[in-house]
């Protein structure tokens, strides 16, 4: 009973340096999302996508990009990595997009830029 | 997106009923109330969400006023566990938004042996 994973845990990258944060989800959801939260703070939208092929840019998307091959996978995608993308990194997943279908969460990508 | 105003913090004995208070006053008629808490940094834990009636479930009840412009969170029994930062949100139900969330600040529960 997986749910939703995130890999990796941790990373420290160097500004400039880029990485792709990776999400899976075993529950044959529909809807992804990827959220940031800083210290302190509520978490943000980033990108989301109502099922393979489609993604679309929430609020913070820039400095980030997205894709959906598959149901179960949606990677993010940092090209040049900057000390403002210092965060913590949760992927989410629902079975559906209305609001009756709760999102549930992995358990972060803490990253550290330098 | 309706706007949720929730105490900063809270302290609750431990075996004692929890009672999380959220204001919403400028809901929709058509949106929900979802409650999640997030414990040390680990990723948000859904607990329940309702739209009009009152709900309960394995983990929590929330309670709805009639009106619908504030609702409780209740854990019945809390133990040292169920301390966490505590989230109200207003979801809506669909459409351009795809029901994403917006995460404010919640409530610091503490619950105390």
């Amino acid at each position: 009973n997986a749910g939703v994973t995130q890999t990796p845990k941790f990373r420290i990258l160097k500004i400039g340096q880029s990485m792709t944060l990776q999400c899976a989800q075993d529950m044959n959801h529909n809807y992804m999302y990827w959220y940031r939260q800083d210290p302190g703070m509520g978490l943000k939208l980033i990108y989301y996508s109502v099922g393979a092929g489609i993604t679309d840019k929430g609020e913070v998307p820039n400095g980030y990009n997205v894709s959906r091959s598959t149901t179960e996978d949606f990677p993010l995608r940092l090209e040049l990595a900057a000390p403002s993308q210092t965060s913590v990194y949760f992927c989410a997943s629902s079975y559906k997009g209305t609001g009756n279908s709760p999102l549930h969460f992995g358990n972060g990508t803490r990253l550290t830029v330098t | 997106d309706a706007k949720t105003t929730q105490p900063p913090s809270m302290d609750c004995a431990e075996g004692r009923a929890a009672n999380l208070p959220c204001n919403h006053s400028t809901i929709s008629g058509n949106e929900y109330v979802y409650w999640y808490r997030q414990i040390h940094s680990q990723g948000p834990q859904y607990i329940i969400h309702g739209l009009k009636n009152n709900e309960t479930n394995e983990m929590a009840s929330l309670i709805i006023t009639e009106d619908r412009k504030s609702s409780t969170l209740i854990l019945p029994h809390a133990t040292l566990r169920d301390t966490a930062v505590y989230y109200c949100i207003v979801r809506k139900p669909g459409g351009t938004s795809y029901g994403k969330l917006t995460f404010g600040q919640g409530t610091i529960l503490t619950v105390h042996p």
